[in-house]
C-alpha cells in the first residue's frame, strides 16, 4: 500500500536540543511538505520541497531546517533556535504543482498520521 | 493572518440529519478549495475539493457549495453518520503559483454525529 510514514509518532525533547522527525513515501511523489499543526489555528506550512534538492521556506520556517535528498524522504530538524516547538507536525506529499493545469484538478495532498512533540 | 476561517470550531447533529459546516476566505485570488476530514491519531484525507469556475460540486452524500461574491463555501453531508465523526479542515491555495506552495487551511470545525 501506497502511503506517508511518519516517525516517532511521539517525541519528548528537552530545551536545547535538536531533534529529526522523519517522513518517507512511496507514492513517487515529486512534492513533499511540512505542516505545524496548533490548538485552534489551522495547519501553518513550514517547509516545502518540489523536486529533490530543492526546498523553500513557508510561512514559519524559523527554528527549522529540512533536506531532500531522495525523493522519498523529507526529514525535518526541530532546532533549539525554534521558541516554541511543541506541537503537532505533519508530513504530506503531492504531485508537483508545476506539473498541473488547471483542468487536471486540485493540488490533493496525501498526509502522514503526524508526530507530536513535546518539550520538556 | 488567517486567510481561511472556519468559525465554527464544534458542530453536534443527529444522526441521519444534514449537516453543514462553514468556511470563509479572505483572498479572493483563491482558485481551488478543499476539504480533508481527519480522525484522531490519523493525517488528514482528502474528502471533495471544487475550483472557483463551479459553484457546486457533489460526491455522494457530501456536496460543496462555493459562493464566490461572498467568499463563502460550504460542506453539506447528507444523511449524516456516526462514522463521519471527525475535524474537517477548509483549505484554498491560487493555482497559478505553480511554483510557491500557497494552500492555507482553516482552523477545522469537529463534527460529533450521534446515533
Amino acid at each position: 500500500d501506497g502511503g506517508i510514514t511518519q516517525s516517532p509518532k511521539y517525541l519528548f525533547r528537552k530545551e536545547g536540543q535538536n531533534v529529526t522527525l522523519s517522513c518517507e513515501q512511496n507514492l513517487n511523489h515529486d512534492a513533499m511538505y511540512w505542516y505545524r499543526q496548533d490548538p485552534g489555528q489551522g495547519l501553518r506550512l513550514i517547509y516545502y520541497s518540489q523536486i529533490v534538492n530543492d526546498f523553500q521556506k513557508g510561512d514559519i520556517a524559523e527554528g527549522y531546517s529540512v533536506s531532500r535528498e531522495k525523493k522519498e524522504s523529507f526529514p525535518l530538524t526541530v532546532t533549539s533556535a525554534q521558541k516554541n516547538p511543541t506541537a503537532f507536525y505533519l508530513c504530506a506529499s503531492s504531485i508537483a504543482t508545476f506539473r498541473r493545469t488547471t483542468v487536471s484538478g486540485a493540488n490533493v495532498l496525501t498526509f502522514g498520521a503526524g508526530s507530536r512533540l513535546t518539550v520538556l | 493572518d488567517q486567510q481561511v476561517k472556519q468559525n465554527s470550531p464544534s458542530l453536534s447533529v443527529q444522526e441521519g440529519r444534514i449537516s453543514i459546516l462553514n468556511c470563509d476566505y479572505t483572498n479572493s485570488m483563491f482558485d481551488y478549495f478543499l476539504w480533508y476530514k481527519k480522525y484522531p491519531a490519523e493525517g488528514p484525507t482528502f474528502l471533495i475539493s471544487i475550483s472557483s469556475i463551479k459553484d457546486k460540486n457533489e460526491d455522494g452524500r457530501f456536496t460543496v457549495f462555493l459562493n464566490k461574491s461572498a467568499k463563502h463555501l460550504s460542506l453539506h453531508i447528507v444523511p449524516s453518520q456516526p462514522g463521519d465523526s471527525a475535524v474537517y479542515f477548509c483549505a484554498a491555495y491560487k493555482h497559478a503559483r505553480v511554483l510557491r506552495n500557497d494552500m492555507r487551511f482553516g482552523a477545522g470545525t469537529r463534527l460529533t454525529v450521534k446515533p
